[in-house]
This record gives C-alpha cells, structure tokens and sequence, in this order.
C-alpha cells in the first residue's frame, strides 16, 4: 500500500526551528521527486519545496527561501523539511506528496502530484 | 509567477446536477502541466485529473478536464452525494507548482 507519514509538527515560537519528516512506503521512494504543500485557511494550498529524486536539487517558494531546508535520505524512505526563523505566517498544515512520475527528474516532474500524507500541524505563536 | 484564478468560489447545485469549474492563469501554461485536484473536510486533497484531461487512478468518468493556454475547466457531469468538496486546480512551470484559491461545490 503506497502511504506517506507526515510528523514533526507542533507549537514553536516564532524564531525557533522545528523539522518535519516524510516516512514512505509502498513504492520505490529513491525514484520519485517529492514535495512539501503547506495548507492554510486563509491562503489555501501553497507549494513549498520540491526535491529531486536523488536529493542533489531542492527548489524553494520564495516565501520560505533562505529559512526552509528540503532534503531526503532515500536509504530510510525518508524526506525531511528543516525550518528555520519560523514565522507566525508558517502556521499551516503540512503534506508530503510525491509527483505522479518517476524516472530522473530534478527539478520535480511537474505532472501531478498523486500520493499525499495526511499532513502534520505546525503552530507558530509565541 | 503565474498566478491561477478559480471561478465562481462557491458553486450550489443539487445532486444529480451538472458543475462546471473554471481556472484561468496569468500567463499560457503548458496542459502537460495542469491538475485538479478534490478536497473534502479533514482530509488530503486527492488527485482528479492531470495533463488537463487525464483521470487519475480510480477516478470516476462523470469527471473530465479540459482547456489549453490559458483557460482551464474541470466537469463534473452528474454530482454524486460524494462529489460535494473543494476543487485546486494546480499548474507547474519554473520548476515550481502553484494552486488556485478553490472553488467550494455545495449542496443547494
């Protein structure tokens, strides 16, 4: 069964780090460029960082570029999202999803993404 | 960065009706890159259609997508109970993906 598990979220004061985690299983992970989408009620879905298959590129929205580190370790079946100076604005609920196509793309295949986590909560709040 | 605008935000129709969802982008996009996708209350959206008009996996028929350039639509021929949620339309290009803000179909 293909599945993504989100964790790492919780309640941090703006200005601290928090990092987030992808666990997957159910399909060859070291194949598939992998995504961060954060969801918030007022500004709906916003990509955030997609990484390449092989961990070598990670591109970034600007509104987390320079704070927010995309990585992966494809021995684990893990993706991780490391953030810095987190900002009140970050609160969001936040997905792992993988694009819908495999093969050797790196800046993410752009075709979809089509598994998704159930997401893990971050609150930014002092 | 190509901005995409969903219309209307809400839609209220009755089952058995036919929905019609618009997004519009900024600038052409290409289809190979376009998606929708449905969302229903506590959960992860789920991928509809993909290249513009390919169903995903298990998708039903009574949803199809269509449009190029810069105008999309998603149909969804005959609402079901299950099909009340909210729909993304979703675009790639720069080697980054953008969402549109999501059109809420609800129950009249």
């Amino acid at each position: 069964q293909v599945q993504l598990v989100e964790s790492g979220g919780g309640v941090v004061q703006p200005g601290r780090s928090l990092r987030l985690s992808c666990a997957a299983s159910g399909f060859t992970f070291s194949n598939y460029p992998m995504n961060w989408v954060r969801q918030t009620p007022g500004k709906g879905l916003e990509w955030v960082a997609v990484i390449s298959y092989d961990g070598s590129n990670g591109y970034y929205a600007d509104s987390v570029k320079g704070r927010f580190t995309i990585s992966r370790d494809n021995s684990k079946n893990t993706m991780y999202l490391q953030m810095n100076s987190l900002r009140t604005e970050d609160t969001a609920v936040f997905y792992c999803t993988r694009d819908r196509e495999a093969g050797r793309y790196y800046y993410g295949s752009g075709y979809g993404m089509d598994v998704w986590g159930q997401g893990t909560t971050v609150t930014v709040s002092s | 960065e190509i901005v995409l605008t969903q219309s209307p935000g809400t839609l209220s129709l009755s089952p058995g009706e036919r929905a019609t969802l618009s997004c519009r982008a900024s600038q052409t996009v290409s289809s190979r890159y376009f998606a929708w996708y449905q969302q229903k209350p506590g959960q992860a959206p789920r991928l509809l259609i993909y290249d513009a008009s390919s169903r995903a996996t298990g998708i039903p028929d009574r949803f199809s997508g269509s449009g190029s350039g810069t105008d999309f639509t998603l149909t969804i021929s005959r609402l079901e109970p299950e099909d009340f949620a909210v729909y993304y339309c979703q675009q790639y290009g720069s080697s980054r993906y953008t969402f549109g803000q999501g059109t809420k179909v609800d129950i009249k």
